[in-house]
């Protein structure tokens, strides 16, 4: 089965610098990958997702990219804020009647003000 | 109610009780998901459901069993608790299965002593 693996577990930045959170993900065939954001106490939502036919998404400050050949796709977030603080899951699945996500464990993105 | 509810927001079982976690949701979702959250561990499937009447086995199945008689209600339950089964339960669902948003309840967070 797929296998989703992220990088670092953790990550501090200054506010108004910029994140790199990195997944990497092992089933070639798998062709959607969307972040999700947990927030303390709160539930997983939907930030942005990627299907495999473009290389890169963007959302105000928030961008995905993929890369199809290395299995890797990172999220980015410019100019962070403090409410940017979160944990970031990210997923990966083959579309399909039996389509099921696959999440990774997580990154806890802390921004200092 | 407006979107995917679950009851009850938390519970402390004895070990072997029999409990039943409810998610609903008003969405007319046609797939529905049960998840267990472990700290370091990530969002781990339990038990989906692409359409009602229909269940299947997820990355952590055994223990749990679900039903699906209607689109709205998806029950997860522990026949005979153990501690191992101590974590945060989120139902989430999704149009349909594949790449679509699953929307996430507010959790549970269960724990088994």
């Amino acid at each position: 089965g797929e296998n989703v693996e992220q990088h670092p577990s953790t990550l501090s930045v200054q506010e108004g610098d910029s994140a790199v959170i990195k997944c990497t993900y092992s089933d070639s065939a798998s062709n959607y990958f969307p972040w999700y954001k947990q927030e303390l106490g709160k539930r997983p939502q939907l930030i942005i997702d990627i299907r495999s036919n473009v290389g890169e998404k963007k959302d105000q400050r928030i961008a995905v990219t993929l890369n199809k050949t290395a299995k890797h796709f990172s999220l980015h977030i410019t100019e962070t804020q403090p409410e940017d603080s979160a944990v970031y899951f990210c997923a990966a699945s083959i579309t399909g009647a039996n389509s099921k996500l696959t999440f990774g464990k997580g990154i806890t993105l802390s921004v200092r003000p | 109610i407006a979107g995917i509810t679950q009851a009850p927001t938390s519970q402390i079982l004895a070990a072997g009780r029999r409990m039943t976690l409810r998610c609903t949701q008003d969405m007319r979702h046609n797939a529905m998901y049960w998840y267990r959250q472990d700290l370091g561990l990530g969002l781990r499937l339990i038990h989906y459901s692409n359409t009602a009447g229909t269940t299947g086995k997820g990355e952590v199945p055994d223990g749990y069993s679900v039903s699906r008689a209607n689109t709205d209600d998806f029950p997860l339950t522990l026949a005979s608790a153990v501690p191992s089964q101590t974590s945060v339960y989120f139902c989430a669902s999704s149009t349909r299965v594949g790449d679509y948003e699953q929307y996430f309840g507010p959790g549970t967070r269960l724990t088994v002593t």
